[in-house]
C-alpha cells in the first residue's frame, strides 16, 4: 500500500512570486507520481506525471516537478504565479501493479494581485 | 468530442432515498473509478472496474453499488445505507496497464 503527504493545506502567494507545494509519498514498490489541478466545482484535470527516466517533468503552463527517490518526494513548483493558478492541487501516486491511485488531501493556493 | 460526462452535475436528495449517479466516456478506456470527495480529505476511492461485468471495492465500499454493463458505462448508486452521502463524487477512466486517469466534472451530491 501507498500513501501521499501533501504538507500544507493552505499558501497564499502573491501575484508573480514563486511558489512550491510540497509532497512526500511512502511505497514499499516502485511507483508513478502525479499532480492534477482543480479548479472550483470542477473535476481534475492532469498537470504532470513522472513516470521513468528525467526526474525533472514539466507541464505546459509553467509548472514542473521533480521526483526525489531517496527523499520520496515529488514537489511541485512554479517560478511565477499568475491569478488564474488560484485552484487546489493534488498530489497522487500509483504502484506498478496497481491500477489504484492514491490521492494526498490537497493544497489550496491563492493567488492574490 | 472526447471525454467523461457526469450527470447530473448538482442533486438533492431526501434521506433515505437510494439516488444513481451517472458516469459515460466514450474514450474507448477500460478501466472506470469512482471517488468521493470530501473537503480537506482529498480523494478516497470508492469501487472500480477493470472490464465490462466486473468490479471491486475500493477503501470507502460501504454503503455504495455499482454496476458495469456495458464499456462506457459505470453509474453509481448511493443507498440509504451510506451514513454521510453528502460530497462530490467523481468519476474517472483509464487504459489498462497505462498510467494516467482522466476525471469526469463531477457530480455534488446533497442529502437533505
Amino acid at each position: 500500500a501507498q500513501s501521499v503527504t501533501q504538507l500544507d493545506s493552505q499558501v497564499p502567494v502573491f501575484e508573480e512570486a514563486p511558489v512550491e507545494l510540497r509532497c512526500n509519498y511512502s511505497s514499499s514498490v516502485s511507483v508513478y507520481l502525479f499532480w492534477y489541478v482543480q479548479y472550483p466545482n470542477q473535476g481534475l484535470q492532469l498537470l504532470l506525471k513522472y513516470l521513468s527516466g528525467s526526474t525533472l517533468v514539466e507541464s505546459i503552463n509553467g509548472f514542473e516537478a521533480e521526483f526525489n527517490k531517496s527523499q520520496t518526494s515529488f514537489h511541485l513548483r512554479k517560478p511565477s504565479v499568475h491569478i488564474s493558478d488560484t485552484a487546489e492541487y493534488f498530489c497522487a501516486v500509483r504502484s506498478f501493479d496497481d491500477y489504484k491511485l492514491s490521492f494526498g488531501a490537497g493544497t489550496t493556493v491563492t493567488v492574490r494581485a | 468530442d472526447g471525454g467523461i460526462t457526469q450527470s447530473p452535475k448538482y442533486l438533492f436528495r431526501k434521506e433515505g432515498q437510494n439516488v444513481t449517479l451517472s458516469c459515460e466516456q466514450n474514450l474507448n478506456h477500460d478501466a472506470m473509478y469512482w471517488y468521493r470527495q470530501d473537503p480537506g480529505q482529498g480523494l478516497r476511492l470508492i469501487y472500480y472496474s477493470q472490464i465490462v461485468n466486473d468490479f471491486q471495492k475500493g477503501d470507502i465500499a460501504e454503503g455504495y453499488s455499482v454496476s458495469r454493463e456495458k464499456k462506457e458505462s459505470f453509474p453509481l448508486t448511493v443507498t440509504s445505507a451510506q451514513k454521510n452521502p453528502t460530497a462530490f463524487y467523481l468519476c474517472a477512466s483509464g487504459q489498462e496497464f497505462t498510467d494516467t486517469q482522466y476525471f469526469g466534472p463531477g457530480t455534488r451530491l446533497t442529502v437533505l
